[in-house]
């Protein structure tokens, strides 16, 4: 198994509708991070984690929201999707041993 | 605020040339500087790192020189390979709690036999 499974890997969803992407690691990393990906611009934090209690908004975090239901999860939704929140999105632990991220999430609103 | 900004692709080579992909940055003290690696349909891997200036992280034949006077990460390599191309990331950890990496845009290289 993976260290950072994301679920589902890919999901198309109609604007408007709520959606949750989920994330698990296997690492026993306190810090938890999602991150969104889109052509020419990198990696955007949205949200980052440091235990359950501490959630801590990132550069892009309008439109989204998170749940640390546990250390080993991490879940990343959006409340009413819209077609500009279409993009990759990664989940990522960190620990003494550096990052580790997920295989993504291919996310497409229409 | 802190930034990172890399060379745009793509960066189309032969197998076997030389490679260079460049990355400046601008922070607040000395961050820690990373290059990862994200080849089609997978996520990010580390590629190499360096924490302190002079350092010169190492990997896979890859190379980069942690150069504070210019404030740069380079990537290096001295001979490509087909199985090189891949989108190559630099990245910055601000010495601050947060652990957060901040990215640069990503260089598409493509690697043709």
């Amino acid at each position: 198994d993976a260290d950072v499974t994301q679920t589902p890997r890919n999901r198309i969803t109609k604007t408007g509708k709520r959606i949750m992407l989920e994330c698990s690691q296997t690492k026993g990393h306190d810090r938890m991070y999602w991150y969104r990906q889109d052509p020419g611009l990198g990696l955007q934090l949205i949200y980052y984690s440091f235990d359950v209690k501490d959630i801590n908004k990132g550069e892009i975090s309008d439109g989204y929201s998170v749940s640390r239901q546990a250390q080993a999860k991490f879940s990343l939704s959006l409340e009413s999707a819209i077609p500009n929140q279409t993009a990759l999105y990664f989940c990522a632990t960190s620990g003494d041993d550096g990052y580790t991220f997920g295989s993504g999430t291919r996310l497409t609103v229409v | 605020g802190d930034s990172v900004t890399q060379m745009e692709g793509p960066v189309t080579l032969s197998e076997e040339a030389c490679l260079t992909i460049n990355c400046t940055y601008t922070a607040t003290g000395y961050p820690s500087l990373f290059w990862y690696v994200q080849y089609p349909g997978e996520g990010l891997q580390l590629l190499l790192k360096a924490t302190k200036a002079d350092d010169k992280g190492s990997n896979k034949g890859f190379e980069a020189t942690y150069r504070k006077e210019t404030t740069s990460f380079h990537l290096e390599k001295g001979s490509v390979q087909v199985s090189d191309s891949a989108v190559y990331f630099c990245a910055l950890r601000p010495r601050d709690n947060t652990d957060k990496l901040i990215f640069g845009t990503g260089t598409r290289l493509q690697v043709f036999p």
